[in-house]
């Protein structure tokens, strides 16, 4: 059962740089979405996904796109990476809202750098 | 405005004493609520969960919570803690009306033997 798989697992960005944070899930879920973890601050949504095709903004989207091509994938992009960008990025997926009797499925997330 | 508060940022405990973590939270509509937890270095895991119906919730590890809508709290409880259980704990709320959880700021624990 490989669930929620994030890659990479670390990254060092030089600022400006940019880069994508993969995510797929085998679960067949239908929702999906992207967090970022802070010290102190919990998690902040970013951006998720109904299904394929279909993107909405979470409370964090500045700085971030997101593409949902298949039900599998749920890719991240960072266009120009900034130091307010270093965290740790968690993707999780479920099967119906995350509000609506489904628990979510995490990744064990992304540790990136911004220098 | 929604929200989700966990007073405690850092608790410590000795092994096999009883722990009670507060959350409450802030929300318009019928809520639904969870805690997860986090291992260092994992995502998050799913402790329990409430819907609706009775208001005291068994979940895994042998942790238990339970809804009091007078008060909006949602506090997590275990009656003896094992060292395992060091982790930070995570209340969310959210409810049907909505697709999105709204996370509390996490409170770490930390288990002395």
């Amino acid at each position: 059962n490989a669930g929620v798989t994030q890659t990479p697992k670390f990254r060092i960005l030089k600022i400006g740089q940019s880069m994508t944070l993969q995510c797929a899930q085998d679960m067949n879920h239908n929702y999906m979405y992207w967090y970022r973890q802070d010290p102190g601050m919990g998690l902040k949504l970013i951006y998720y996904s109904v299904g394929a095709g279909i993107t909405d903004k979470g409370e964090v989207p500045n700085g971030y796109n997101v593409s949902r091509s298949t039900t599998e994938d749920f890719p991240l992009r960072l266009e120009l990476a900034a130091p307010s960008q270093t965290s740790v990025y968690f993707c999780a997926s479920s099967y119906s809202g995350q509000g609506r009797n489904s628990p979510l499925h995490f990744g064990n997330g992304t540790r990136l750098t911004v220098t | 405005a929604q929200s989700v508060t966990q007073p405690d940022i850092h608790i410590t405990v000795s092994e096999g004493a009883s722990l009670e973590l507060r959350c409450n939270y802030s929300y318009g509509a019928t809520p639904y609520l969870f805690w997860y937890v986090q291992s260092p270095g994992q995502g998050l895991q799913l402790l329990l969960k409430y819907f609706s119906g009775d208001t005291l919730v068994q979940g895994i590890k042998g942790f238990e919570a339970e809804f009091k809508r007078s008060q909006s709290s949602f506090n997590l409880r275990k009656p003896s803690v094992h060292w395992s259980d060091a982790a930070e704990y995570f209340c969310a709320v959210g409810s049907i009306n909505t697709d999105k959880l709204i996370f509390g700021t996490g409170t770490r624990l930390q288990v002395f033997p």
